[in-house]
């Protein structure tokens, strides 16, 4: 089984700001990694993506990930944020072999003030 | 637009009352589920289905019945609804692998009073 951490329920960092949500995992197996992103009111749309080969990730909204698997984390970070990305994102983790359910984190708010 | 529907987007219900959350998906995908989501306690899962005519528990299915009616179509029963249900629910797909993530809908908000 696997698990996730989300440490941050929310994050407030200003506009043009860099910023990182921290996200780490638990599992007896290789696994897959993602991020969504949920805005106000809306349902959860998948942000980026980790599968194998590079560690690091990109969307294409600037937002990036990379995969440590010494310290277990896919920690989500963009070098300047924008109004726009105010929003809770959620880490999730699922086992890459036959069928497995996806495991979702409890959630970081991120809110970007001018 | 290609995706996950559900219906409706809104609901009332009074305690005791009955009623069924459809979700349906045109993505040719194998597996669906149901999610809940409160604040502060992420999404959290009432049942799956792995393939077309199976079904699963999931974290959360205490209150809730669920039918995969065909491949496109996963549905959400409360047949005696309680406060505790008042949340936010979730349909997604997704192929059985799960490599592309799951797809979700624009969920049903959903009071008990």
């Amino acid at each position: 089984a696997q698990s996730v951490t989300q440490l941050d329920s929310q994050v407030p960092v200003f506009e043009e700001a860099p910023v990182e949500l921290r996200c780490n995992y638990s599992s007896s197996v290789s696994v897959y990694l993602f991020w969504y992103v949920q805005y106000p009111n809306q349902g959860l749309q998948l942000l980026l993506k980790y599968l194998s080969g590079s560690t690091l990730v990109k969307s294409i909204n600037g937002f990036e990930a990379e995969f440590n698997k010494s310290q277990t984390s896919f920690h989500l970070r963009k070098p300047s944020v924008h109004i726009s990305d105010t929003a809770e994102y959620f880490c999730a983790v699922n086992g890459n072999t036959g069928f497995q359910k996806l495991v979702f984190g409890t959630g970081t708010r991120l809110l970007v003030s001018p | 637009n290609a995706g996950v529907t559900q219906t409706p987007k809104f609901q009332v219900l009074k305690t005791g009352q009955s009623m069924t959350l459809q979700c349906a998906q045109d993505m040719n995908h194998n597996s669906m589920y149901w999610y809940r989501q409160d604040p502060g306690m992420g999404l959290r899962l009432i049942y799956y289905s792995a393939s077309e005519g199976t079904t699963d528990k999931g974290e959360v299915p205490n209150g809730y019945n669920v039918s995969r009616l065909n491949k496109r179509e996963f549905s959400l029963r409360l047949e005696s609804a309680a406060p505790s249900q008042t949340s936010v629910y979730f349909c997604a797909s997704s192929f059985e692998r799960g490599a592309d993530g799951y797809t979700f809908g624009s969920g049903t908000r959903l009071t008990v009073v």
